[in-house]
């Protein structure tokens, strides 16, 4: 175990839906991530935080909507996705941004849009 | 940005062999460059940092090397075994975030 957890592990949803993705960590980081991870691509960063305050937001569309409400916890809001949405969304942590961390990253939620 | 290249997709090699990765990068050189390994089904898992000063650092049975010059980091595994299967990422910063390659699978042959 990573001392990073998310849930749920899969998810499928209609795209006319509205979920959440949650994601704790236990390691006492100042930062936490969003990144997409589609086949055949590169992890994608999509959202940075930083003590709770956003301080990247990679041109994500409106439809992903972030929420940090501590230092602790992640969310990754879901509304009106797109087939194409429909990847591996992970979540890390890190004890700081813009230094050289290591990430920690949970094992992701497996996301189906039909 | 940065445009990161992992050499070939999948790589098989015999037991026992060294297993040599490629990440090759296209523009600044970053201050360091992060090696992770991915399993199927989970996230990935750090394994290495390597910084612009270091031509070389190892743990264990694993060697990083990171030439400025070349714009590139090799990854080698040493007296491979079937447990070394896996996805190996780099990672390279640039502000707050990082650029990842898209991976190379290995397969170690008994």
């Amino acid at each position: 175990e990573t001392g990073v957890t998310q849930t749920p592990r899969h998810l499928v949803m209609g795209m006319t839906n509205k979920k959440s993705l949650k994601c704790e960590q236990h390691l006492g980081h100042n930062a936490m991530y969003w990144y997409k991870q589609s086949a055949k691509k590169p992890l994608e960063l999509m959202f940075v935080y930083s003590l709770e305050e956003r301080v990247e937001n990679n041109s994500v569309p409106s439809r992903f909507s972030p929420e940090c409400p501590n230092s602790s916890h992640l969310f990754l809001h879901l509304h009106t996705l797109q087939p194409e949405d429909s990847a591996l969304y992970l979540c890390a942590s890190s004890q700081g941004v813009g230094v050289n961390n290591e990430q920690f990253f949970g094992p992701g939620t497996r996301l189906t849009v039909l | 940005s940065q445009k990161i290249e992992q050499n070939s997709e999948a790589l098989n090699i015999q037991e026992g062999k060294t297993a040599t990765l490629t990440c090759n990068y296209t523009n600044y050189s970053p201050a360091y460059l992060q090696w992770y390994r991915q399993d199927p089904g989970r996230g990935p898992v750090f394994l290495l940092l390597i910084r612009e000063n270091e031509k070389e650092k190892r743990k264990e049975r694993l060697k990083v090397t990171f030439d400025t010059t070349l714009k590139q980091s090799l990854f080698h595994i040493t007296a491979s075994q079937p447990a070394d299967s896996a996805t190996y990422l780099c990672a390279l910063p640039t502000g707050n975030q990082f650029y990842f390659g898209t991976g190379t699978s290995l397969t170690v042959i008994p």
